[in-house]
């Protein structure tokens, strides 16, 4: 079975300092991946996805970045971070085009940044 | 620009009542419309429906899809405190659109 782990749990970073989040996919090979940030009371805002190694697609200007250096690997970092950038941090993997649609989401990276 | 719009944004209710949530969206190009639940942390998937007026069903939880009037509703009946989360709805385009969901709170 598939699963999907994100590293780490809970992080406090002061403002300016960089950001480095992780997400693993295990059990499924070529999978689409996805960042998502949720700020209190807002919806899920799509950041970035990635179809493939070295594939990654921004969907909202800002002064984070991702990188796929493996397969079923995903990183969501930032070389100095903002106070706005604090919000809970998803990541979700769905099976490639064609073969379903479903995006399964990570246990999430809650950032707070002061 | 495409938008997913979600009704109520909160909702109490006691035990053993029945909720109606509505998701009504516009897209460019629909495939498929998504309902999780979202408590503590990340969401879960409960249904996807690609099909107009054809009811998903687990246990006390149904939606439909109406695809002519662009809304799908998420149905809860015989509430349980254990019902209590934000419920998001979200449409394929691609990638996905979210709403920005219902918060439920089921109260004994």
């Amino acid at each position: 079975s598939q699963t999907i782990h994100q590293w780490p749990a809970t992080l406090v970073q002061p403002v300016g300092s960089p950001l480095s989040l992780e997400c693993t996919v295990e059990g499924t090979s070529n999978p689409n991946l996805y960042w998502y940030r949720q700020a209190a009371g807002r919806g899920l805002q799509l950041l970035f996805y990635s179809v493939g190694i070295g594939q990654i697609s921004s969907e909202v200007p800002q002064n984070l970045s991702a990188s796929r250096p493996q397969d079923r690997q995903f990183i969501l970092s930032s070389k100095k971070l903002l106070l706005s950038d604090s919000g809970f941090y998803l990541c979700a993997w769905s099976r490639g085009a064609g073969r379903g649609e479903t995006q399964y989401f990570g246990p999430g990276t809650r950032l707070l940044v002061l | 620009e495409d938008k997913v719009v979600q009704s109520p944004l909160s909702l109490v209710v006691h035990e053993g009542d029945t909720v109606t949530l509505n998701c009504s969206y516009e897209v460019t190009n629909f495939r498929s419309l998504l309902w999780y639940k979202q408590e503590k942390k990340a969401p879960t998937f409960l249904f996807m429906l690609t099909s107009s007026g054809i009811e998903k069903k687990s246990g006390r939880l149904s939606s439909i899809l109406d695809k002519k009037e662009l809304f799908s509703i998420l149905n809860i009946t015989a509430t349980q405190t254990g019902d209590s989360a934000v419920y998001l709805c979200a449409v394929r385009d691609t990638p996905l659109v979210f709403g920005k969901g219902t918060r439920l709170s089921v109260i004994a």
